[in-house]
């Protein structure tokens, strides 16, 4: 089964950048997207089609994929910026949907 | 604004079907440009996809649960639902229901608040 591949945690200092990867053997063909999970919230997308904001997201969340590999980063981490992100994508068929398996973000 | 809301038993005993229902208001389900699914996330764990529908009826499952699984649209009601059978404990999970772009490679934006199904006799 497909799998998109997370570290499971990545530690930033405030105003630090933070980067968080996934890396998928689809990705080259498919696009990344990023959601963010605050403690007991529902997930939040923060970035699709690799890199594109949507309306409300802080311009500190920007993406990028290279490769089998999309970035997530955090440009000027904020104590508020502390969750789970999950990189989202599909396989090679387009219909069977993926999540990695999450990366929490300690900004301290 | 496009708002939903998963609705069912929040306790189901080992064996039996596990059933959940997503109320979709402020928008048709029966809209061409979405698909509906269903996620669910064991507690402190990932998240996962467990399948889509369009709202003529086409369906797409994970597959390590499609043997499981059926998800169903009532476009009278403006409601999906799930069903996911033999449930066992490592299916205890909150359940959210969200709305899923065509465009792309079919994000989810708008997500319920999520319901948690606790497996346990």
């Amino acid at each position: 089964s497909y799998e998109l591949t997370q570290p499971p945690s990545v530690s930033v200092s405030p105003g630090q950048t933070a980067r968080i990867t996934c890396s998928g053997d689809a990705l080259p063909k498919k696009s990344a997207y990023w959601y963010q999970q605050k403690s007991g919230q529902a997930p939040v997308l923060v970035i699709y089609e690799d890199g594109k904001r949507p309306s409300g997201i802080p311009e500190r969340f920007s993406g990028s994929s290279s490769g089998t590999l999309a970035t997530l980063i955090i440009s000027g981490a904020q104590v508020e910026d502390e969750a789970d992100y999950y990189c989202y994508s599909t396989d090679s068929s387009g219909h069977n949907w993926v999540f990695g398996g999450g990366t929490k973000v300690t900004v301290l | 604004q496009l708002q939903l809301q998963e609705s069912g038993p929040g306790l189901v005993k080992p064996s039996e079907t596990l059933s959940l229902t997503c109320t979709v208001s402020g928008g048709s389900i029966s809209s061409s440009n979405y698909y509906w699914g269903w996620i669910r996330q064991p507690p402190g764990k990932g998240l996962e996809w467990i399948g889509s529908i369009f709202y003529s009826g086409t369906t797409y499952y994970n597959p390590s649960l499609k043997s499981r699984v059926t998800i169903s649209v009532d476009t009278s009601k403006n409601q999906f639902s799930l069903k996911l059978s033999s449930v066992t404990a490592a299916d205890t999970a909150v359940f959210y229901c969200a709305r899923q772009h065509k465009n792309g490679d079919c994000p989810f934006d708008y997500w319920g608040r999520g319901t948690l199904v606790t497996v346990s006799s």
